[in-house]
């Protein structure tokens, strides 16, 4: 089975502070993605990363950044946390398309809560 | 992306067959159909797929209609663990995925 996991299953931080969220899959999976979920609001893409060093942004990028130095692990950083960054944050990953997998079956790991205050 | 609707929630018997309805009339000819779960506290699920054809996997069966202006999910034999928000989402084959409100599907004992 894909296994994703994520550092923190729920993480509360102060207006301003740094925050670094960790995802870690253990499928050798090229792709990894981060959404942020609310409610309202549904799901939605902030980057993707296709390979190691690689990202694109997604639709939200503004107020993030992200990392990826292995193929295992993909972070997201909140450089300043501001109080409308208060989500639930979901990391996924999938393997190429080329490898015949189509780009909407992605595995997502259980999501970190942030509350920033 | 075409727009999709879904009715809020729905209850279904243990044991019973769940139809979970789902509207995209805008739908163009390049989208796919797809549908995704999320059981509370957990991520998202991918379940099955669809483009023309109807789609049965080891989780559920999609039956899409020739129009392919609507779409039934068909989860056969429900459980208590299929308790979930149900996402339909119609959309060109990209990384992107993005759902709205779903229907809850709550199943009883």
């Amino acid at each position: 089975d894909v296994k994703v996991t994520q550092s923190s299953r729920y993480l509360v931080k102060r207006t301003g502070e740094k925050v670094f969220l960790e995802c870690v899959q253990d499928m050798d999976h090229e792709n990894m993605f981060w959404y942020r979920q609310d409610p309202g609001l549904g799901l939605r893409l902030i980057y993707f990363s296709y390979d190691v060093k690689m990202k694109e942004k997604g639709d939200i990028p503004e107020g993030y950044s992200v990392s990826r130095e292995k193929k295992e692990r993909f972070s997201l950083i909140l450089e300043s946390a501001s109080t409308n960054q208060t989500s639930m944050y979901l990391c996924a990953s999938s393997p190429l398309y080329a490898q015949g997998a189509l780009p909407f079956e992605q595995y997502f790991g259980p999501g970190t809560r942030l509350t920033v205050t | 992306d075409a727009k999709t609707t879904q009715p809020t929630s729905m209850d279904c018997a243990e044991g019973r067959a769940a139809n979970l309805p789902c509207n995209h009339s805008t739908i163009s000819g390049n989208e796919y159909v797809y549908w995704y779960r999320q059981i509370h506290s957990q991520g998202p699920q991918y379940i099955i797929h669809g483009l023309k054809n109807n789609e049965t996997n080891e989780m559920a069966s999609l039956i899409i209609t020739e129009d392919r202006k609507s779409s039934t999910l068909i989860l056969p034999h429900a459980t208590l663990r299929d308790t979930a928000v149900y996402y339909c989402i119609v959309r060109v084959l990209d990384y992107k995925l993005s759902f709205g409100a779903g229907t809850t599907v709550t199943v009883r004992a």
